[in-house]
Order: structure tokens, then sequence, then C-alpha cells
């Protein structure tokens, strides 16, 4: 079984300050890993994505993550964040079996404020 | 490309209605998903295609009735639906070389 934490739900920034939004995770198996963005009314856009190659992703828009197996983490960073960046951010697992069903984080809320 | 698009973007209907939901992606994928989401929660799965055959239904009322008449298309047919069933409808599709699923923008239903 599979299960993904995300430890905020809500995120609070200033334009221009980092951003940290926590994921931790739980697999039986080596697991693929993604961060989605979903802006207001919008389907979810595929920021990054981890598949067991190295372990600091870079996605779009100057988001990254690292892997950290020993921690079970897969946290997302971003040096300077936009107010576009406002929107919910789901941590998302796939056991690369099967139909790659996910599994979902609750989500967590990014807030830019100027 | 990686475009999977929805028709329409809002859908209202009544609870006797019958109404169909669409789904389009022409990136050669061969599985397809159909989600619910409700506001500020995640996606919730109701079914999945693999190579236009229904692999997955995660126990969802017979009142949605996917079909997938096509690799790139799949619909959601709604018939009878409750209030509760207002929700974001995502579709999505994955390639074989991957797990990661791209999703379309939607549709938002409303039934009155």
């Amino acid at each position: 079984a599979q299960s993904v934490t995300q430890l905020d739900s809500h995120v609070s920034v200033s334009e221009g300050t980092p951003v940290l939004l926590r994921c931790n995770y739980s697999s039986s198996y080596s697991p693929s890993l993604f961060w989605y963005v979903q802006h207001p009314n919008k389907g979810l856009q595929l920021l990054l994505k981890y598949t067991s190659a190295a372990t600091l992703v870079k996605g779009i828009n100057g988001f990254e993550a690292e892997f950290k197996k020993s921690e079970t983490s897969f946290h997302l960073t971003k040096p300077s964040a936009h107010m576009s960046d406002a929107a919910e951010y789901f941590c998302v697992v796939s056991e690369n079996s099967g139909y790659s069903t996910l599994t979902f984080g609750k989500g967590t809320m990014l807030l830019v404020s100027p | 490309d990686t475009e999977v698009t929805q028709t329409p973007k809002h859908l209202v209907m009544g609870m006797t209605n019958k109404k169909s939901l669409k789904c389009e992606q022409h990136m050669g994928h061969r599985a397809m998903y159909w989600y619910k989401q409700k506001a500020k929660k995640p996606p919730e799965l109701m079914f999945v295609y693999s190579y236009e055959k229904l692999s997955i239904n995660e126990s969802v009322p017979s009142r949605f009735s996917p079909e997938c008449p096509n690799s790139s298309l799949l619909n959601l047919h709604l018939h009878a639906l409750q209030p509760e069933d207002s929700a974001l409808y995502l579709c999505a599709s994955k390639g074989q070389g991957g797990s990661e699923q791209y999703f379309g923008p939607g549709t938002r239903l409303t039934v009155t």
C-alpha cells in the first residue's frame, strides 16, 4: 500500500521569498513521485516527476524537488515566489505497476502576498 | 503536445436529465482515467480504461456510465444524478513509457 502526507494544508509566503512545500510518502515498492499544481477551477498540471534517476528533480516555473529515500520525503522548493505561484499543490505517488494509479496527498494551498 | 481536452467546460443539469462529458487526447496514450474532485479535496479515481477496455471501476454508482469508443476518446454518460454529484470531473491519460498522468481542464458539473 502507498500513502502520501502533505505536512501543511496552507503555506503563506511573500513575493520574492523562498517556497517550501513538504511531502512524505510511504510505498512498498520503488515509487514514482510527482508534484502537480492546480490553479482555481483548472485541471492539474504536472510540475515535476521523480522516476529513480537523479534525486534532485527540476521542474517547470523554477520549481525543484529532492527525493530523500532515508527520510521518505519529496519536498518541493522554489527560490523566489511569484504571485502567479498561488495555487493548490498536490504531492502524488505511483507504484509503477498495474495501471499506475495515483495516490494523492490532501494538497497544500500556497498563498503569495505582495 | 501533452494536451487533454474536455467538453463542456461547465454543465448544469437537473436530476432527471441525461448528459455526457467528453474527453479527447491525441498523444497515442492507451490508458485513460476519469476522476471526480470536490472542492478543496484531491481528485478521486472513478474509472480506468486500458486499451479501450474498462479495467478499474472504483465502485462508482451506475448513474455514471463510462464509454471508450476509440483510443483517443473517453466519454462519461450521466443519468439521474444527485446534487451531491456536483463536482469538477477530470479526465487524464497516460502513455506506456511512464506513470505520470496528463490531466484535462475538467468539466464543472452542477446538479440542480
